[in-house]
């Protein structure tokens, strides 16, 4: 499969809000509810943020948000903080017997 | 706690052969999805092989025929056999607890540089 397709960089104040896209196919963004998030600080592992489009794991804060639309899912993190600035990569289920497929992965940069 | 310890990597000429080891602890991998994931310097995530807790096994196409995946279960062990390696598979190997829908667990990540 192809990689999934998300902006390179995006940026925002703290207190604002920034949405990351994730566009794919109907082969696996479209054709499943199943987008993981995962945000990863330079040098450090990656960890999931959202799960099945819009699910947040306990400890997430929930200024972290997802949705679909189509072949087409987002990342919402809203009351931008310091901290938020890492790299975002978004993950689809792509069927029976094919590993997943990440996107290229999105810069968030806190101004 | 889950933790999952990667060990095994380095630098190694071409062509050469590598195994990656990843110990957890806290679950049993082999009632799990357990998978490699790859992130070569700059770049993006990866996913390199999984293996289901039935024991099938899935590759990406770019290390199809050159790695295996593997498990001991009297070890709680997952293991990557790398074997036929180019300039670019040089990345950090990540070995993850998963699920057919999301990575739930990350261990540190191994350095592998295929280099002369």
């Amino acid at each position: 499969q192809s990689a999934l397709t998300q902006p390179r960089s995006v940026s925002g104040s703290p207190g604002q809000s920034v949405t990351i896209s994730c566009t794919g196919t109907s082969s696996d963004v479209g054709g499943y509810n199943y987008v993981s998030w995962y945000q990863q600080h330079p040098g450090k592992a990656p960890k999931l943020m959202i799960y099945d489009v819009s699910k947040r794991p306990s400890g997430v804060p929930d200024r972290f948000s997802g949705s679909k639309s189509g072949n087409t899912a987002s990342l919402t993190i809203s009351g931008l903080q310091a901290e938020d600035e890492a790299d975002y990569y978004c993950c689809s289920y792509a069927g029976s017997y094919t590993l997943g497929v990440f996107g290229g992965g999105t810069k968030l940069t806190v101004l | 706690e889950v933790q999952l310890v990667e060990s095994g990597g380095g630098l190694i000429q071409p062509g050469g052969s590598l195994r990656l080891s990843c110990a957890a602890s806290g679950f049993t991998v082999s009632s799990n999805y357990m998978s490699w994931v790859r992130q070569a310097p700059g770049k993006g995530l990866e996913w390199v092989s999984v293996i289901y807790s039935g024991g099938s096994t899935y590759y990406a196409d770019s290390v199809k025929g050159r790695f295996t995946i593997s498990r001991d279960n009297s070890k709680n062990t997952l293991y990557l056999q790398m074997n036929s390696l180019r300039a670019e598979d040089t990345a950090v190997y990540y070995c993850a607890r998963a699920t057919i829908t999301m990575i739930v667990s990350w261990g540190q990540g191994t350095l592998v540089t295929v280099s002369s």
